[in-house]
């Protein structure tokens, strides 16, 4: 089954760009069979989805983030990547990787990776 | 918009059933059988309990089950284990430009 594992920086700097990266193991980044999608979780509080990826090269992106956002895939390396610019201290949280497929219309994660814990501050 | 209302807490005894309720709108639970599950253990990733209202994944014990009526979904856990104890989150699919809506948790204590 699929597996996924996040990188990049622990700490970024306030109005910076917060990057992270997903790699995939277990399953093709290119398959249709899955979309792929980052969420984060605040320290103490709930989850918060920032967007999908589908096989097909488009993006859904949470309006609330969106003008802030990127997700990309890079296919040769099986992997997919995050970028949030202009990061605040309301940025700081555990970001997941993820995916889904067959279930759910878009919004069912079956896979997750084990989180990463970003905080921002300068 | 705004997230999916889930209980802040429930608790239960060992070998008790208990139910979480995740309540929507039209635009979410109410039209679309697309609601999941996740259980979250401290400091450990999500994991699927519960796709499409009542779908269980392979894997995951039969004492968790799933149901939808209007716009409220729920999750009930019967025969309770210590292990059962932790955060349940719900979400949706959601017909508005958000597409993906999460509810705020609910903490499980096992007593």
């Amino acid at each position: 089954q699929l597996q996924l594992q996040e990188s990049g920086p622990g700490l970024v700097k306030p109005s910076e760009t917060l990057s992270l990266t997903c790699t995939v193991s277990g399953g093709s980044i290119s398959s249709g069979r899955y979309y792929w999608a980052w969420i984060r979780q605040p320290p103490g509080k709930g989850l918060e989805w920032i967007g999908n990826l589908y096989y097909s090269g488009s993006n859904h992106y949470n309006p609330s983030l969106k003008s802030r956002v990127t997700i990309s895939v890079d296919t040769s390396k099986n992997q997919f990547s995050l970028k949030l610019n202009s990061v605040t201290a309301a940025d700081t949280a555990v970001y997941y990787c993820a995916s889904g497929g067959s279930f759910g219309g878009g919004a069912c994660f079956e896979a997750w990776g084990q989180g990463t814990l970003v905080t921002v501050s300068s | 918009q705004s997230a999916l209302t889930q209980p802040a807490s429930v608790s239960g005894s060992p070998g008790q059933s208990i139910t979480i309720s995740c309540t929507g709108t039209s635009s979410d639970i109410g039209d679309y059988n697309y609601v999941s599950w996740y259980q979250q253990h401290p400091g450990k990733a999500p994991r699927l309990m519960i796709y499409d209202v009542s779908n269980r994944p392979s894997g995951v014990s039969n004492r968790f089950s799933g149901s939808k009526s209007g716009n409220t979904a729920s999750l009930t856990i019967s025969g309770l284990q210590a292990e059962d104890e932790a955060d349940y989150y719900c979400n949706s699919y959601t017909s508005t430009t958000t597409l993906v809506i999460f509810g705020g948790g609910t903490k499980l204590t096992v007593l």
